[in-house]
């Protein structure tokens, strides 16, 4: 799996937009982009994933850099349900297991 | 609510105890991962099973055993273990995709939190 780096904490206010950024510089052409997030007392949740091309669901949304080597996830409407450990982690898939970084633990503020 | 059952969700055992660990999916996946995670620590791998059979052990010692035996169950027994081995343990469950075609997420359990007299 490709070394990942994101900040240790942010905050951002209820109701705004959270921007969390993730450095890939080492990912490898056929590894995926994989954000999870875990929140107190839980197991790891998946939220979204891309290979190359920006993705969006129902929770988030992920902007890959067009040279791949960063990420940014998107919680467009911040709750405080959204306060949690939130993991980007380079996979190429497959039942490889996944390697956890340290991840950015994002508080949501009233 | 998750699709990856674990059971039990607490459990305390003594160093010379022996038990078990549970773990259940009926999502129709044929990977199956165990994980541990120290407190305020990232998870970290120890087992994958694919297709029933054991792919990958991460060095773990022999005091953790796991078994799958079924594609729905994943079990890892326990024996003999020490303080330092309190730990969440988290199962996951994914499709086996292929390297390459990296389309398959990992379902996580809640864990079982475990704590070593």
């Amino acid at each position: 799996d490709a070394k990942t780096t994101q900040p240790p904490s942010m905050d951002c206010a209820e109701g705004r937009a959270a921007n969390l950024p993730c450095n890939h510089s080492t990912i490898s052409g056929n590894e995926y982009v994989y954000w999870y997030r875990q929140i107190h007392s839980q197991g790891p949740q998946y939220i979204i994933h891309g290979l190359k091309n920006n993705e969006t669901n129902e929770m988030a949304s992920l902007i890959i850099t067009e040279d791949r080597k960063s990420s940014t996830l998107i919680l467009p409407h911040a709750t405080l349900r959204d306060t949690a450990v939130y993991y980007c982690i380079g996979s190429g898939g497959g039942a490889d297991g996944l390697t956890f970084g340290k991840g950015t633990h994002l508080i949501i503020q009233p | 609510d998750t699709e990856v059952t674990q059971t039990p969700k607490h459990l305390v055992m003594g160093m010379t105890n022996k038990k078990s660990l549970k773990c259940e999916q009926h999502m129709g996946h044929r990977a199956m991962y165990w994980y541990k995670q120290k407190a305020k620590k990232p998870p970290e791998l120890m087992f994958v099973y694919s297709y029933e059979k054991l792919s990958i052990n991460e060095s773990v010692p022999s005091r953790f055993s796991p078994e799958c035996p079924n594609s729905s169950l994943l079990n890892l027994h326990l024996h003999a273990l020490q303080p330092e081995d309190s730990a969440l343990y988290l199962c996951a469950s994914s499709q086996v995709g292929g390297r390459g075609y990296g389309n398959q997420p990992q379902h996580f359990g809640d864990g079982t939190r475990l704590s070593i007299l």
